[in-house]
């Protein structure tokens, strides 16, 4: 079967801690994304990375880090100097950049600072 | 730049009953538009999706959108509910220009489902 992973489902972080977390696919897809999702806001683009070797701040990059070494992984790094990293962490990924093919996404990563 | 606007958070309807929910867009291109679903701490999965083909567009689940320029909306609709469409339910606008791959997310509108 095709499609997203995302792990861990459930991450739990103390204070000053970075965590990394995973978002693999299998659709052969050009483009990756992460989102962030908080109640009520939607979702808000963090990075993205239109193809291999090359990735974009997003809307709210600020705290966060991502590389982008294989096709197929996209892993994002939520560090100290995030302030309220409490949320939910979607990972999608698109076919290509310039058409207009849909995301699709995986089943998100809850991470609580404790 | 690329908006949306989701009227109302939350639905409620009953069990048989019209779903409408709605979206309205701001866009400086053509738009594409999307409608998502999602289930409680599940990622998004694709509904239906509008890109500059037929204006009434169908989707999955008996779900289907009308894009309407003049009203630059593109609401959702379902003619009778189901326990099992109980979820929220996100508009999207894919940007123009260099941003091609961007979505704009709405804020998203919850729908309850009523026996």
């Amino acid at each position: 079967d095709g499609g997203i992973t995302q792990s861990p489902k459930y991450l739990f972080r103390k204070e000053g801690q970075n965590v990394t977390l995973s978002c693999e696919q299998n659709l052969n897809h050009d483009a990756m994304y992460w989102y962030r999702q908080d109640p009520g806001q939607g979702l808000r683009l963090i990075y993205y990375s239109q193809i291999v070797n090359d990735f974009q701040k997003g809307d709210i990059a600020e705290g966060y880090s991502v590389s982008r070494e294989k096709k197929e992984s996209f892993p994002l790094t939520v560090t100290s100097a995030q302030k309220n990293p409490t949320a939910f962490y979607l990972c999608a990924s698109s076919k290509d950049w310039v058409s207009y093919n849909e995301q699709f996404f995986g089943p998100g990563t809850r991470l609580t600072v404790l | 730049a690329q908006s949306v606007t989701q009227l109302g958070s939350h639905v409620s309807v009953s069990e048989g009953a019209l779903v409408l929910l709605r979206c309205n867009y701001s866009s400086s291109v053509p738009p594409y538009l999307f409608w998502y679903v999602q289930y409680p701490n599940q990622g998004l999965q694709l509904l239906l999706k509008y890109t500059s083909a037929a204006t009434l567009v169908k989707g999955i689940n008996g779900f289907e959108a009308e894009f309407k320029k003049s009203e630059t909306s593109f609401h959702l609709t379902k003619p009778s509910a189901h326990m099992s469409d109980a979820a929220e339910y996100f508009c999207a606008v894919r940007a123009g220009g260099t941003s091609y791959g961007k979505l704009t997310f709405g804020q998203g509108t919850i729908l309850t489902v009523h026996p």
